[in-house]
């Protein structure tokens, strides 16, 4: 069964310092991964995806990920976090071959922004 | 489009009393997502529906839970009797195809007391 692992509960970055988001996972093939952002009161939103391709992968925000299948993970980073990404970001897996999107989501990681 | 529309946001109720919530996806979407976010157990995928087809309700916690979708439109997600421990955020989403992202709702913070 997939499954994700979001190892860092809670992280606390000085604004402007670079940030890195980890994530593992676990699926048979090559899965199709999300990095979702919520802040606090609000839904889901979402940063990035990776389906197929190019491994690094672009979001909004100034946000990337980088996908590599050989450690099974897809750690999402930015290279100087500003206050307003203090949020809760969820890495989630979804199936390729099933029916549809159904996601499975990570823990979440809380980031705390230091001035 | 405006999104996925859940409601109500915010829903108290007594213990025993039934409760309802509402979501009504983006127009043109064709699988339809519940999730409940608690602390203890984060982000739980309850029950999808494709094409307004319940899949998969394995994440359904009880027979107290109930969820439909009439029309493409329209989802509810009913709990019957309610319990404080149903308290939690319930997020509706949707998606087009395999190939896309879920859009989720604004969520519907339920309080059980």
């Amino acid at each position: 069964a997939q499954s994700v692992t979001q190892p860092d509960i809670h992280i606390t970055v000085s604004e402007g310092a670079s940030l890195e988001l980890r994530c593992n996972y676990s699926y048979g093939a090559t899965p199709y991964l999300f990095w979702y952002v919520q802040s606090p009161g609000q839904g889901l939103q979402l940063l990035l995806k990776y389906f197929s391709g190019d491994t690094l992968v672009q979001g909004i925000k100034g946000f990337e990920a980088e996908f590599k299948r050989s450690q099974s993970s897809f750690n999402l980073r930015k290279p100087s976090v500003h206050w307003s990404d203090a949020a809760e970001y969820f890495c989630a897996v979804g199936s390729p071959g099933g029916a549809t999107n159904k996601l499975i989501f990570g823990t979440g990681t809380l980031l705390a922004v230091q001035p | 489009d405006a999104g996925v529309i859940q409601s109500p946001r915010h829903e108290v109720t007594e213990m025993g009393q039934e409760v309802t919530l509402r979501c009504k996806p983006i127009s043109g979407h064709n699988s339809l997502f519940w999730y409940r976010q608690t602390m203890m157990r984060g982000l739980e995928l309850l029950i999808y529906f494709n094409n307004n087809v319940p899949i998969d309700d394995s994440g359904m916690p009880e027979d107290r839970f109930s969820a439909k979708m009439p029309n493409a439109s329209f989802s509810t997600l009913k709990i019957q009797p309610s319990e404080p421990r149903d308290s939690a955020v319930y997020f509706c989403a949707s998606t087009y195809g395999r190939n896309t992202e879920a859009f989720f709702g604004q969520g519907t913070r339920l309080t059980v007391v």
